[in-house]
């Protein structure tokens, strides 16, 4: 089973920049997150859909960040304009449904810098 | 707010000592447990969960964790370490609200190095 794809890699931009992350769950699953990792940090939460549908963006700066699913497949993550407390590694995860005890898979993340 | 405390950022222990990742996180009236795990250049992976019956959790390679509500902790274990459990290990909770479960909240990681 392929595991939850993420691209690219690494980006490096300057600041005020405009960046987009890409996304693919593993298929079939229905929920998907977008976590923020800043160094020496734990992953936090970004954004949850649930198929094409926004469950949680509470923690989401939605001045400058944008996330969509539009076909409830896969997922881009925006970040328009960039500053420097942004560089982090933006990390995407699926689970088959939203409930609790659902275990997440994560991808191997994209790390931005920001300059 | 729900909150996950690691208390240790670092451990160093040397191969086949045992060890202890320590967790607590902050009260809630009914909490799923998890520890996942970050090799290096990899993605996080779920290591061990707790979500209710016997309080002593155990995964595939040997790690344990036991759930103690009294003092809302959950602690990770290891008898007898590799070196390749050479990683980053990070607990996280999800604590139920008035609707349901909360989103998972992670602590800030625990770096364990296993020296020869």
């Amino acid at each position: 089973e392929a595991g939850v794809a993420q691209s690219p890699r690494y980006k490096i931009i300057e600041k005020r920049q405009s960046v987009a992350f890409w996304c693919n769950p593993i298929s079939g699953h229905a929920t998907l997150y977008w976590y923020q990792q800043i160094l020496g940090q734990g992953p936090k939460l970004l954004i949850q859909f649930q198929n094409n549908g926004v469950v949680d963006d509470s923690q989401l700066p939605k001045d400058r960040f944008s996330a969509e699913r539009l076909k409830g497949v896969d997922s881009t993550l925006k970040i328009q304009p960039a500053k420097l407390e942004d560089s982090a590694v933006y990390l995407c995860a699926s689970s088959l449904e939203a409930g609790g005890g659902n275990e997440q898979f994560f991808g191997p993340g994209t790390r931005l810098t920001v300059l | 707010a729900q909150s996950v405390t690691q208390l240790d950022s670092q451990v160093p222990v040397f191969e086949e000592a045992p060890v202890e990742l320590r967790c607590n996180y902050s009260s809630s009236v009914s909490v799923y447990l998890f520890w996942y795990v970050q090799y290096p250049n990899q993605g996080l992976q779920l290591l061990l969960k707790y979500l209710s019956g016997s309080t002593l959790v155990e995964s595939i390679n040997g790690f344990e964790a036991e759930f103690n509500k009294s003092q809302t902790s959950f602690h990770l274990r290891k008898p007898s370490v590799h070196i390749s459990d050479t990683a980053e290990y990070f607990c996280a909770v999800r604590g139920y609200i008035s609707g349901g479960y909360n989103k998972l909240i992670f602590g800030a990681g625990t770096r364990l190095a296993v020296h020869p």
